[in-house]
């Protein structure tokens, strides 16, 4: 049974550009949320979807936007990019039926 | 909406020797409380969750925690460490079932270092 996967492990970017982050569930999990860890942080919540839908979101402005598709696999989109931007990226996956939280190895995520 | 505070941003101790890391949290709702580790450059692992019954939660890699809920409080606790619990440990709470559950709220975690 694969864990959580997320791609890319690492991206370089630009101020101004744009990104898309990668994360696929564990197996039968249909919830997926998104967090920020900013480096010597603790990981921020930036939305969580389910059923293809965002069913709730954190403190984010929206340049952070998300997608999730019908095979439950999720997207974070990050528009003009800041030089705050920079962090680790973690995807959760969760069973909506249950009350715990698998996260996946995390996308670093660097903007010059 | 819940908040979290670990006590120590850093906590060393001699390999063999028992360790408490401090956690609080506040919350105008019922909680679950999680401890999460995380090792060098990779994500988030679960520990132990308590979501309801016993208050002494035994979980992973023999780490123990205790949630006391008239002190707030979710200390993690392990009677004897090894070099290999080298680690960024984080508290989590979220609301239960109905009040805005599975959003996380972390602490900003606590370093533990083993040295031999």
């Amino acid at each position: 049974d694969a864990g959580v996967t997320q791609s890319p492990t690492h991206l370089i970017k630009t101020r101004g550009q744009q990104v898309t982050l990668r994360c696929s569930p564990k197996s039968g999990h249909d919830t997926v949320s998104w967090y920020q860890q900013a480096l010597g942080q603790g990981p921020q919540f930036i939305f969580q979807y389910y059923e293809e839908e965002e069913r709730q979101r954190g403190n984010f402005p929206d340049r952070f936007s998300g997608h999730q598709f019908p095979n439950y696999s999720s997207e974070l989109n990050v528009n003009a990019l800041l030089l705050g931007d920079s962090a680790l990226y973690l995807c959760a996956s969760i069973l909506a039926s249950t009350d715990t939280q698998y996260f996946g190895p995390g996308t670093r995520l660097t903007v010059l | 909406a819940q908040s979290v505070t670990q006590l120590d941003s850093q906590v060393p101790v001699f390999e063999e020797a028992p360790v408490e890391l401090r956690c609080n949290y506040s919350s105008s709702v019922s909680v679950y409380l999680f401890w999460y580790v995380q090792y060098p450059n990779q994500g988030l692992q679960l520990l132990l969750k308590y979501l309801s019954g016993s208050t002494l939660v035994k979980g992973i890699n023999g780490f123990e925690a205790e949630f006391n809920k008239s002190q707030t409080s979710f200390h993690l606790r392990k009677p004897s460490v090894h070099i290999s619990d080298t680690a960024e440990y984080f508290c989590a709470v979220s609301g239960n079932r109905g009040q805005g559950a599975q959003k996380l709220v972390f602490g900003q975690g606590t370093r533990l270092t083993i040295n031999p």
